[in-house]
């Protein structure tokens, strides 16, 4: 099957600097990828729409100046946490739509495997 | 909150035992899926069930949507030490807004 690429899959970082987190897809284009964050034992909260050459959506409560997000080329989406807090801390994870493959008309949705953000 | 409401928050069952997790949604649908995270880990989607689909089976696992309910089953037969994670249902077409979630715990 499709696979995501989520790099890096654990990063610890010092409290004010930023993070930058990739979304790859390996071996298809994607037009959409979501970026979700999740706290421990808790459900994916998804925190923007990212698409191709365009700025992304974000939901209501998520700073976009806070967490910058560019999807430059139909492989690949950043997700770049900016002067990060503890709070920050949190397991972020991407996914990617198929768009030539099919859940309906809207193409199959995969997942990366998640990063690990610990800012201390 | 469109968030669905998954039940039971966790489980823990012996091998060779059936898992029964259940998933309830306030808002019409057209599809609703179930996937698989284990800890730490990324999402793996296990099923679809379409809103003019009643059941749906796919290996050991058997779902079962009920739209005048607004409820939905995952039920995962002869379970396996493996199958310990957490399972989310999810709703939507064109993002997904997923559930709580269920902890599943298999005991060899």
């Amino acid at each position: 099957g499709a696979v995501v690429s989520q790099h890096p899959s654990w990063v610890i970082c010092k409290s004010g600097t930023s993070v930058k987190i990739e979304c790859r897809s390996l071996d298809f284009q994607a037009t959409t990828m979501f970026w979700y964050r999740q706290f421990p034992k808790q459900s994916l909260m998804l925190m923007a729409t990212s698409n191709e050459g365009s700025k992304a959506t974000y939901e209501q409560g998520v700073e976009k100046d806070k967490f910058l997000i560019n999807h430059a080329s139909l492989t690949l989406s950043t997700l770049t946490v900016t002067s990060a807090h503890p709070e920050d801390s949190s397991f972020y994870i991407c996914s990617a739509r198929d768009a030539t493959s099919g859940i309906g008309d809207t193409g199959e949705l995969f997942f990366g495997e998640g990063s690990r953000l610990t800012v201390l | 909150s469109q968030q669905g409401e998954e039940d039971p928050q966790a489980l823990s069952i012996q091998e060779g035992e059936n898992a029964t997790m259940n998933c309830s949604y306030k808002t019409s649908i057209n599809n609703l899926q179930w996937y698989r995270q284990n800890s730490g880990r990324g999402l793996v989607h296990l099923i679809l069930i379409r809103s003019n689909e009643r059941e749906k089976h796919s290996g050991r696992l058997r779902v079962t949507l009920d739209t005048s309910k607004k409820s939905s089953s995952l039920l995962i037969t002869a379970s396996r030490a493996a199958d310990t994670a957490s399972y989310f249902c999810a709703r939507g077409y064109s993002t997904l807004t997923f559930g709580k979630g269920t902890m599943l715990l298999v005991s060899p």
